[in-house]
């Protein structure tokens, strides 16, 4: 059974205080790893897509990296304007529209 | 350009009622895909539609129903709401179009509560 697993479930950071998220799947084949970024009572805003493993992309003080088992999100020097939940999700070879989703981890910046 | 857009933004139904949401899809995108998120989880898939057609179901019940029209908009219909079914209903497009990515883009969604 496709599945896709993030943890941790929450984290707090200071301001400045550099971490990372981790999303793992376990997919019968990975079409793309899709990176989202939701803020309470709001859809989701779209961050990142790898592709194959090795690759990796950048956007301000968000950095995704894929392997073959996972994704990682890595914040650099947050700030509180990236509190927020960030959601991973998975698409298969088999599937083309549908995404499936982890619980999300849920990333408080305090100042 | 305008992005997806849902509507409406708030409803609230009673158990038993028949509820339609409506979603917009970015202009030049042909594909809509609408997802269920309960509170704390991430959002699970329910339908996609593709050029008019239903591309892809996930795991819910037939009171789950949708479609899209000729301008690319789609419906999201629920019959015989149960409590279960409160939750943020959301929208995605997507273009789809050979080569490009598969990058789907989120609507504000629908915030449905069943009394």
């Amino acid at each position: 059974e496709d599945q896709v697993t993030q943890s941790p479930e929450a984290l707090r950071l200071q301001e400045g205080e550099s971490s990372s998220l981790n999303c793992s799947y376990t997919v019968s084949g990975l079409r793309g790893l899709f990176w989202y970024r939701q803020d309470p009572g709001k859809g989701p805003e779209f961050l990142f897509t790898l592709y194959s493993a090795g690759e990796e992309k950048e956007k301000e003080r968000l950095k995704a990296t894929l392997t073959k088992k996972e994704s990682f999100l890595h914040i650099t020097a947050p700030k509180p304007e990236d509190s927020a939940t960030y959601l991973c999700a998975a698409m298969t070879t088999d599937s083309w529209g549908k995404l499936q989703f982890g619980a999300g981890t849920q990333v408080v910046v305090t100042p | 350009d305008a992005g997806v857009t849902q509507s409406p933004t708030h409803l609230i139904k009673t158990r038993g009622q028949h509820v339609t949401l409506r979603c917009s899809p970015i202009s030049g995108h042909k594909s809509v895909s609408w997802y269920q998120q309960v509170l704390g989880q991430g959002p699970q898939f329910i339908f996609q539609y593709y050029e008019k057609e239903e591309r892809g179901r996930g795991n819910f019940p037939d009171r789950f129903s949708a479609r899209q029209f000729p301008n690319y908009s789609s419906e999201l219909n629920v019959n015989a709401l149960l409590l279960g079914d409160s939750a943020l209903y959301l929208c995605a497009s997507s273009s789809l179009i050979a080569g490009s990515s598969y990058e789907q883009y989120f609507g504000p969604g629908t915030r449905l509560t069943v009394t």
